[in-house]
């Protein structure tokens, strides 16, 4: 079974800083990976993914992450922070092989803008 | 992607009680998905809701407690049942869309938070 982990539960930055969101998963010979944010008492909405080609891929708000198949890595960066930026990101995998397309989740990175 | 609502947003139950949640989708999608996100916590599967067959239920959870119904291709209700304080969470419902070559990307539902007293 895939997993995933988010190596910090939460990242406290400065506004118009920049700020990467680590996450790593289990090896796997394919993967899907996705980045979804979630706003305070709302639902997830989907940020970025990478399903194929590129390894780097942008996503809404000015996000990018690259995916690294050799160190199983997709972190999640932007280069200028806002405070709305404030929120949860997760990082999730699905296996479209194996699983069914479930959804494997990370434990979530609370991203903190401060001015 | 896909518009998905959910009924209710949120609701206040009284343990022993069981609470019916609605997810609707604008468009015709073969899998819809359930999960749970506990205070503080990542969402975890509930199951996988397939139109014409039975949802598959990950471990830990089973059909007594969270049945599920799947009439059609853009709807699905899960049913929390004899509910106490510890279901207290946010049940999210997702789709699955697929793009080319069968990318499948899963959007997600606002949720129902769900609090038990």
């Amino acid at each position: 079974a895939q997993s995933v982990t988010q190596l910090d539960s939460q990242v406290p930055v400065f506004e118009e800083a920049p700020v990467e969101l680590r996450c790593n998963y289990s090896s796997s010979v394919s993967v899907y990976l996705f980045w979804y944010v979630q706003y305070p008492n709302q639902g997830l909405q989907l940020l970025l993914k990478y399903l194929s080609g590129s390894t780097l891929v942008k996503g809404i708000n000015g996000f990018e992450a690259e995916f690294n198949k050799s160190q199983t890595s997709f972190h999640l960066r932007k280069p200028s922070v806002h405070i709305s930026d404030t929120a949860e990101y997760f990082c999730a995998v699905s296996d479209p092989v194996g699983s069914n397309y479930k959804l494997t989740f990370g434990k979530g990175t609370l991203l903190t803008v401060n001015p | 992607s896909a518009v998905i609502s959910q009924k209710p947003s949120r609701d206040i139950c009284q343990r022993g009680t069981s609470l019916t949640i609605q997810c609707q989708v604008d468009s015709q999608v073969t899998m819809m998905f359930w999960y749970r996100q506990q205070p503080g916590q990542s969402l975890t599967l509930i199951a996988t809701a397939n139109q014409g067959s039975e949802a598959t239920y990950e471990s830990g959870f089973v059909i007594d407690k969270f049945p599920i119904s799947r009439p059609n291709l853009t709807f699905s209700t899960l049913t929390v049942s004899n509910m106490s304080p510890e279901d207290s969470s946010i049940y999210l419902c997702s789709v699955a869309l697929f793009g080319g070559s069968l990318e499948e990307t899963q959007y997600f539902g606002p949720g129902t938070r769900l609090l038990v007293l």
